[in-house]
């Protein structure tokens, strides 16, 4: 198995409840951000987007949060099952950039 | 059907070896990528291509050299391979700046 990620943040939450996963950004150029999920042993896989010109945009059971002015994003999960369990990033790019920077993660843990 | 596929999953090899992973996406996609995510999870761009062409080169040491042959491929050539090149080797693909698909990832083992 995989030793990786042991200096990971964790958020351990109780099957059923919300969680909340926090990024900040440092970039004040950044105009789009991304969540991805990372399921262990494969790629990060896409969760929901939002550009700067927003600062809330929901998916299914997901919810992203932006605030511009302290360089803060989150990610609200409803009803958070086992299958959420997996390590969370936000990722960042501006206008111009081919290229996301990710930030350092969280591991959720989902306990039934 | 695969998007981003990469092979090989896992590759084991010694310092000093000459390697190469392969990257193909189908999502018709005109920009690729490579990501390498170290031991502590943290992911960070190497390189991006658009159209063929080199954009980003992320102070990527030069025995690490891509190539695109075509839109739909990405591959990655290291040379004389050191431990500390030891990670995770993400592909990935996006259609302008829009949000990238990854691969499954290549485990890439230096002893």
């Amino acid at each position: 198995g995989e030793s990786v990620g042991l200096h990971l943040p964790t958020l351990s939450v109780q099957e059923g409840d919300n969680s909340i996963i926090n990024c900040a950004y440092s970039n004040s150029a950044s105009d789009y951000f991304i969540w991805y999920k990372q399921e262990s042993g494969k790629g990060p896989q896409f969760i929901i987007d939002i550009r700067s010109n927003m600062d809330k945009r929901q998916g299914q059971r997901v919810t992203v949060l932006l605030n511009k002015t302290v360089k803060h994003l989150s990610l609200q999960i409803a009803a958070t099952q086992p299958g959420d369990s997996a390590v969370y990033f936000c990722a960042e790019s501006w206008t111009g950039r081919r290229a996301l920077t990710f930030g350092s993660g969280t591991r959720l843990q989902v306990q039934p | 059907d695969t998007a981003v596929s990469q092979t090989p999953k896992y590759l084991v090899t010694q310092m000093g070896n000459d390697k190469s992973i392969k990257c193909e996406q189908n999502l018709g996609h005109d920009t690729m990528y490579w990501y390498k995510q170290d031991s502590k999870k943290f992911l960070k761009i190497m390189f991006s291509y658009n159209n063929k062409e080199l954009i980003i080169n992320e102070t990527v040491p030069n025995r690490f050299s891509p190539k695109s042959p075509d839109k739909a491929h990405l591959n990655l050539h290291i040379n004389s391979l050191e431990l500390g090149d030891s990670a995770v080797y993400f592909c990935a693909s996006s259609q302008g700046e829009g949000e990238a698909f990854f691969g499954q990832g290549t485990r890439l083992t230096v002893v």
